[in-house]
């Protein structure tokens, strides 16, 4: 079966300082992975997704991620964290036996910058 | 452009009452997704309609069912309502299409559904 996992319920960051966001997949295949990001009251936003080809996507707010295959890892990363960021990120695979629409998503990490 | 649109945002009903919640997608979106957010977990996948056909249903009993419209807006209706179905109900569209399985889904706010 096609999950993933986020070890973090919260990440606690100061603003300027780099934040990593972490998520492990276990999928049979290639995998399809996502991130998206909920703002409090809100749905969920896309921020990016690797599908093949480099390791290191970029997405939107500055965010990137890693894709390890070796680790089976895709964590969200940016280089200096903005208070702005703080929100609820998910880590996201597609379910590639199943409906194109069919994302399985984590449990979900809240991250927290202070000023 | 209008992003998603769900209505209402939000509701309260009693045990055993139905639901109706309402989603729009984005225009030339033909693909709507619903999901369901308990408090604390991540959004579980409930239903797929692409061309107003089912496309997918996740782990969820009878009591949910769906339908899209020829405009591609969509209803997802919950019958005899449990105080476990208290959570955010998320409308997702996308591009999907046989050649685009890795579209990402642009998701409206949601209905806070309350069952009391």
């Amino acid at each position: 079966a096609q999950s993933v996992a986020q070890p973090e319920d919260q990440v606690n960051v100061a603003e300027g300082n780099p934040l990593t966001v972490k998520c492990t997949y276990s999928v049979s295949g290639n995998p399809y992975l996502f991130w998206y990001v909920q703002y409090p009251n809100r749905g969920l936003q896309f921020l990016l997704k690797y599908i093949t080809g480099d390791n290191l996507v970029k997405g939107s707010y500055g965010f990137e991620a890693e894709f390890n295959k070796s680790q089976t890892s895709f964590h969200l990363k940016k280089p200096s964290a903005l208070v702005s960021d703080s929100a609820l990120y998910f880590c996201a695979v597609r379910d590639r036996y199943s409906s194109a629409s069919k994302i399985i998503f984590g449990s979900g990490t809240r991250l927290s910058i202070r000023p | 452009d209008a992003g998603v649109t769900q209505s209402p945002t939000h509701l309260i009903k009693t045990r055993g009452q139905q639901v109706t919640l309402r989603c729009s997608p984005i225009s030339g979106h033909k693909s709507v997704s619903w999901y369901q957010q308990v408090l604390g977990q991540g959004p579980q996948f409930i239903f797929q309609y692409y061309e107003k056909e089912e496309r997918g249903r996740g782990n969820f009993p009878d009591r949910f069912s769906a339908r899209q419209f020829p405009n591609y807006s969509s209803e997802l209706n919950v019958n005899a309502l449990l105080l476990g179905d208290s959570a955010l109900y998320l409308c997702a569209s996308s591009l999907v299409t046989e050649s685009s399985y890795n579209s990402p889904l642009h998701f409206g706010n949601g209905t806070r559904l309350t069952v009391t």
